[in-house]
């Protein structure tokens, strides 16, 4: 099973809103409405920030918000802050009864 | 309050064993699959495997890479799962994260534990 694609990094000024997107195929992302997004930052472990595509979980600020659209997946983060600084993955539920992440992204705020 | 904490990382040589332990606290342990994950230094996350909750018939399923020579357990009595890691290899030296797992996605995270394999 190969890990999803994602950009390496993306980057943004405080404010502005950044699409971070996640490429499957038909037998994970494509399949299953089973995607969900972490936010990780150095040193700690990640945090759910999104799951079933785009649902988000208590207490998870509402700029953050997840889409789907066939075998790529989404997350967007709209008035970005830097607190969201950190890297993002992607994750799926595949057809193999297994999960993949994605390669994982970079957020930056400028 | 909600808890994972994982247990049993350290420096192990290529070719040998090592058990890690996620002792859970603040939930019906039982009721919730059980995922592991691991992150090489400096890489991405990758999944290593999950064991669904006895409800779910308490199987497991694993990632290629680890296949055939991880094994995931429970013990729900103790609210504990186990990956119990054989023939390691240098390429097994990462940070392992054990997870709650809720609607196919992991909600709860523990702090890591690190194995190193190296001679």
């Amino acid at each position: 099973q190969s890990a999803l694609t994602q950009p390496p990094s993306v980057s943004g000024s405080p404010g502005q809103s950044v699409t971070i997107s996640c490429t499957g195929t038909s037998s994970d992302v494509g399949s299953y409405n089973r995607v969900s997004w972490y936010q990780q930052s150095p040193g700690t472990a990640p945090k759910l920030m999104i799951y079933e595509v785009s649902n988000r979980p208590s207490g998870v600020p509402d700029r953050f918000s997840g889409s789907k659209s066939g075998n790529t997946a989404s997350l967007t983060i709209s008035g970005l802050q830097a607190e969201d600084e950190a890297d993002y993955y992607c994750n799926s539920y595949t057809s193999s009864s297994t999960y993949v992440f994605g390669t994982g992204t970079k957020v930056t705020v400028l | 309050e909600v808890q994972l904490v994982e247990s049993g990382g350290g420096l192990v040589q290529p070719g040998r064993s090592l058990r890690l332990s996620c002792t859970a606290s603040g939930f019906t342990f039982g009721d919730y699959a059980m995922s592991w994950f691991r992150q090489a230094p400096g890489k991405g996350l990758e999944w290593v495997g999950f064991v669904r909750s006895k409800a779910y018939g308490g199987t497991t399923e694993y990632a290629a890479s680890v296949k055939g020579r991880f094994t995931i357990s429970r013990d729900d009595s103790k609210s504990i799962a186990y990956l119990q890691m054989n023939s390691l290899k240098t390429a097994d030296t990462a940070v392992y994260y054990c997870s709650r797992d809720i609607r196919f996605s992991f909600d709860i995270w523990g702090q890591g534990t690190m194995v190193t394999v190296s001679s």
